[in-house]
């Protein structure tokens, strides 16, 4: 079955440090993979996506994630992060035959001053 | 361009009522999905419509909700009667057709909070 985990709930990090966001993944096929964030009072937006090619991809933001099949990964990086990077992110696999998104239960993000 | 458009974005019910969500996608596109978000859990899919039939509702909780789209435009979700269990985030979303959702992803509205009390 596909299914996607972000096995961190809750992650911090200090304004200006570098971030990982992590995600693996089970899907049958070729994963398409997105990322998506909610902040505060606000719906979900799109940063970035993978369906082929170049297995780093950038985003909105300043983010990057990198696809890595080996690892069935699509971690989410940020060089440096911003107060405003206060959301909570989403990974995302498909659309399946379905043409359903299936999504991770999310990794709240909170930035230290 | 108007995006996804969800409204109320907040409601709070008495168990025993009923509520009535309202979702606008993006004009043109067929592609109209229903998702959910209980507290702490993973972003849950209730149903897909294509124009204004029901593509896919395996996602429906129970019997108590009923979702609709008129016309191939908006969409209502009905549920009735709502249980305590139902409080969440509830999340539309809309693309213009599958290879739109491969490339572009889904647009999402910026939800509803229902809380059942």
């Amino acid at each position: 079955a596909q299914s996607v985990t972000q096995p961190d709930i809750h992650i911090t990090v200090s304004e200006g440090a570098s971030l990982e966001l992590r995600c693996n993944y089970s899907y049958g096929a070729t994963p398409y993979l997105f990322w998506y964030v909610q902040s505060p009072g606000q719906g979900l937006q799109l940063l970035l996506k993978y369906f082929s090619g170049d297995t780093l991809v950038q985003g909105i933001k300043g983010f990057e994630a990198e696809f890595k099949r080996s690892q069935s990964s699509f971690n989410l990086r940020k060089p440096s992060v911003h107060w405003s990077d206060a959301a909570e992110y989403f990974c995302a696999v498909g659309p399946n035959r379905d043409d359903k998104i299936i999504f991770g239960k999310g990794t709240r993000l909170h930035i230290l001053p | 361009e108007a995006g996804v458009t969800q409204f109320p974005s907040h409601s709070v019910i008495e168990k025993g009522q009923t509520v009535t969500l309202r979702c606008d996608p993006i004009s043109g596109h067929d592609n109209l999905y229903w998702y959910r978000r209980v507290m702490g859990k993973e972003i849950k899919f209730l149903l897909h419509f294509v124009k204004e039939s029901k593509q896919d509702e395996s996602g429906m909780p129970n019997n108590r909700f009923l979702a609709e789209r008129t016309g191939g435009t908006y969409s209502t979700l009905k549920v009735q009667p709502a249980e305590l269990e139902d409080s969440g985030v509830y999340f539309c979303a809309s693309s213009q057709d599958r290879v739109g959702t491969l490339f572009y992803g889904y647009t999402f509205g910026s939800g509803t909070r229902l809380t059942v009390v």
